[in-house]
């Protein structure tokens, strides 16, 4: 089944304890992107990855890292996590960039709380 | 820069009755404009999507029809469903290179049996 697996679905952490949450996605897609969705703000863009090696900024990327070593995962690192970033987050991937063409299939979701 | 704005939240409605969700943008250019349903505890599902001007989308009873003169996609379905209960996300792909999508702050509808 085609699928993007995004892990844990539930994390609740401590500010300034490391974590990582991981993206895989199993349709040999070459974008992929995560987003935070919080109330009345809708869905926003951290990160994005063209291809292998290839990341850049999104809209929100601040207190954020990934990195893209291999095609079908795409870690979100949070290096300090703060309670401002207690958020629902969602991993993306389409076959290339282009929206028109190629809508997002998005994982399951992670949600995140840090006390 | 490009923007998406739909109506408040949350929709309440009986069973069978006519659902209208709007959404209305600001983009240069031509964007591609898209539905996304989130039911609880899963992730964004594409619903339909419309790529030009006049397109409409469809899928599942739902329709959307792309109006650049009133900068409008307002979602539409002529006899909701329990099941149609979720969060429903308007969403913009525009100018920009980088395949990123301009959300709507979402709209919940609730649909009572």
């Amino acid at each position: 089944e085609a699928q993007v697996t995004q892990n844990p679905r539930y994390l609740i952490t401590v500010t300034g304890k490391k974590l990582t949450v991981t993206c895989s996605q199993n349709m040999n897609h070459e974008y992929m992107s995560w987003y935070r969705q919080d109330p009345g703000l809708g869905l926003r863009q951290i990160y994005y990855s063209m291809n292998v090696e290839v990341t850049d900024k999104g809209d929100v990327p601040e207190g954020y890292k990934v990195s893209r070593k291999e095609k079908r995962n795409f870690p979100l690192i949070l290096e300090s996590p703060s309670p401002n970033q207690t958020s629902l987050y969602f991993c993306a991937s389409s076959p290339t960039p282009t929206g028109r063409r190629s809508p997002l299939h998005f994982g399951n979701g992670t949600r995140l709380t840090v006390t | 820069g490009d923007s998406v704005t739909q109506m408040e939240g949350p929709v309440t409605l009986s069973e069978e009755a006519f659902l209208t969700i709007n959404c209305t943008y600001t983009a240069t250019g031509y964007p591609s404009l898209f539905w996304y349903v989130q039911y609880p505890g899963e992730g964004l599902q594409l619903l339909l999507k419309a790529t030009k001007a006049d397109d409409k989308g469809s899928n599942k009873g739902f329709e959307a029809t792309y109006r650049k003169e009133t900068t409008s996609f307002h979602l539409e379905k002529g006899s909701v469903q329990v099941s149609d209960s979720a969060v429903y996300f308007c969403a913009l792909h525009g100018s920009s290179n980088t395949g990123k999508l301009i959300f709507g702050q979402g709209t919940t509808l609730q649909v009572k049996p």
